[in-house]
């Protein structure tokens, strides 16, 4: 079974505004990653986060993660049109390898 | 330096007919992958190898084998295809790194059809 859950499941926003992406998940992490898939293609990997992390950046990137509320959230400030993709949380289970495990993803437009 | 690369883009079978998806990196990654993505869901685990010489299921591996034919190549093999097994199929390949920990790259996919 899918280990989280995406929110929104789709999301549409003008260039130039900030979008938000919220994944949860149910069992302790190693860390939690944020893969960005456009239409037609592979995945490619945005940022990972540790367990121990609370906050991370990466360019226009912001990940969070409250493992307390085992839920982890993705910002992308000044958004662009090539950003319009589908975001993925994946997490790393504690003794599980390198295995990820994937939401459901979130798809984002950004129009012009 | 072509990364993760997968054969065919695109296939059709008939029911019962079995087919081999080829799955190569050049980035001397230890750890290789399969996965399934259906529609409107994310990627779930068919099998991995954690080094060469070894496979270990997934989350969906029911009606797959794999072979990690060395180091480079992890094939995926559907003996006897079926209608659920229309899907994308991706590979990825990781090694762990001290800077960018268990990052997997990801081939194009294969588009597969079974009817």
């Amino acid at each position: 079974s899918q280990q989280g859950e995406e929110d929104p499941q789709a999301l549409s926003i003008q260039e130039g505004e900030n979008a938000t992406m919220n994944c949860s998940y149910k069992t302790s992490i190693n860390n939690l990653q944020w893969y960005r898939q456009n239409s037609g293609r592979g995945l490619v990997h945005l940022i990972l986060i540790r367990s121990n992390e609370r906050e991370k950046h990466s360019g226009r990137l912001r990940v969070t993660l409250d493992t307390s509320k085992k839920s982890s959230s993705l910002l992308i400030t000044a958004s662009r049109a090539a950003d319009t993709a589908s975001y993925f949380c994946a997490t790393v289970t504690v003794g599980g390898f390198q295995k990820l495990v994937f939401g459901t993803g979130t798809r984002l437009l950004v129009s012009p | 330096n072509a990364g993760v690369t997968q054969t065919p883009k695109f296939q059709v079978l008939k029911t019962g007919q079995s087919m081999t998806l080829q799955c190569a990196q050049d980035m001397n990654h230890n750890s290789m992958y399969w996965y399934r993505q259906d529609p409107g869901m994310g990627l779930r685990l068919i099998y991995y190898s954690a080094s060469e010489g070894t496979t270990d299921k997934g989350e969906v591996p029911n009606g797959y084998n794999v072979s990690r034919l060395n180091k480079r190549e992890f094939s995926l093999r559907l003996e006897s295809a079926a209608p659920s097994q229309t899907s994308v199929y991706f590979c990825a390949s990781s090694s762990i790194d001290r800077g960018r920990g268990e990052t997997q790259y990801f081939g194009p996919g294969t588009r597969l059809l079974v009817l």
